[in-house]
């Protein structure tokens, strides 16, 4: 069965810190892609990659940087966590049947 | 205009009511149609896949009418454990697998 993992279902952190969140999937699949989901505002992409080391933005990449050094792995990088960070973060991964979905990281920042 | 518009509801039917929801999407080059279910604190599931021709899943059927730049999701017999948002998804014409979600469609199925 085809699987998105990301590294932590709940998180706090402290505004100012650097915040690292994981994806890895068993899928093979190229194009990976991280968004933020909000109450009312929907799906909001940040950062895509649609091959090692290629990454490119989406339509809220301020604030956030990304990492994919190997294919299976697509990070998401908070360099200084604001309080207006906070929220539900969902890894995809793209293949012939639309996306896969990791189970999402909900990230508070105090 | 938003690039994939959906009514957000919420819907609120009876168990066994016939439910509908449309969506119209911006970009006639679009290729690729999907609906998406998302429970309450989970990620978004593939629902269906939308085909030109329509397609039915048990009691689901989409459809796709490229003319008007709309889709929809017939739910028929609705369940309780249909109570979920469903978001109306549309490829972006580039070969970066990237897709556009609607803000979703929340339907509560009441006994």
């Amino acid at each position: 069965d085809v699987k998105v993992t990301q590294s932590s279902r709940y998180l706090v952190k402290r505004t100012g810190e650097k915040v690292f969140l994981e994806c890895v999937q068993d899928m093979d699949h190229e194009n990976m892609f991280w968004y933020r989901q909000d109450p009312g505002l929907g799906l909001r992409l940040i950062y895509f990659s649609y091959d090692v080391k290629m990454k490119e933005k989406g339509d809220i990449p301020e604030g956030y940087s990304v990492s994919r050094e190997k294919k299976e792995r697509f990070s998401l990088i908070l360099e200084s966590a604001s309080t207006n960070q906070t929220s539900m973060y969902l890894c995809a991964s793209s293949g012939y049947y639309g996306y896969t979905f990791g189970s999402g990281t909900r990230l508070t920042v105090v | 205009r938003k690039e994939v518009e959906q009514d957000p509801g919420p819907f609120n039917v009876p168990e066994g009511a016939t439910v509908a929801f449309n969506c119209t999407y911006s970009n006639s080059a679009s290729q690729s149609f999907f609906w998406y279910r998302q429970d309450c604190r989970k990620e978004p599931k593939l629902l269906m896949s939308v085909y030109s021709s329509g397609n039915e899943d048990g009691r689901f059927t989409a459809q796709l009418n490229r003319a008007s730049q709309y889709i929809s999701l017939l739910i028929r017999d609705s369940k309780l454990s249909d109570s979920a948002t469903y978001l109306c998804v549309v490829n972006t014409p580039s070969n970066t697998g990237k897709l556009i979600f609607g803000q979703g469609t929340t339907l509560q199925v009441k006994p």
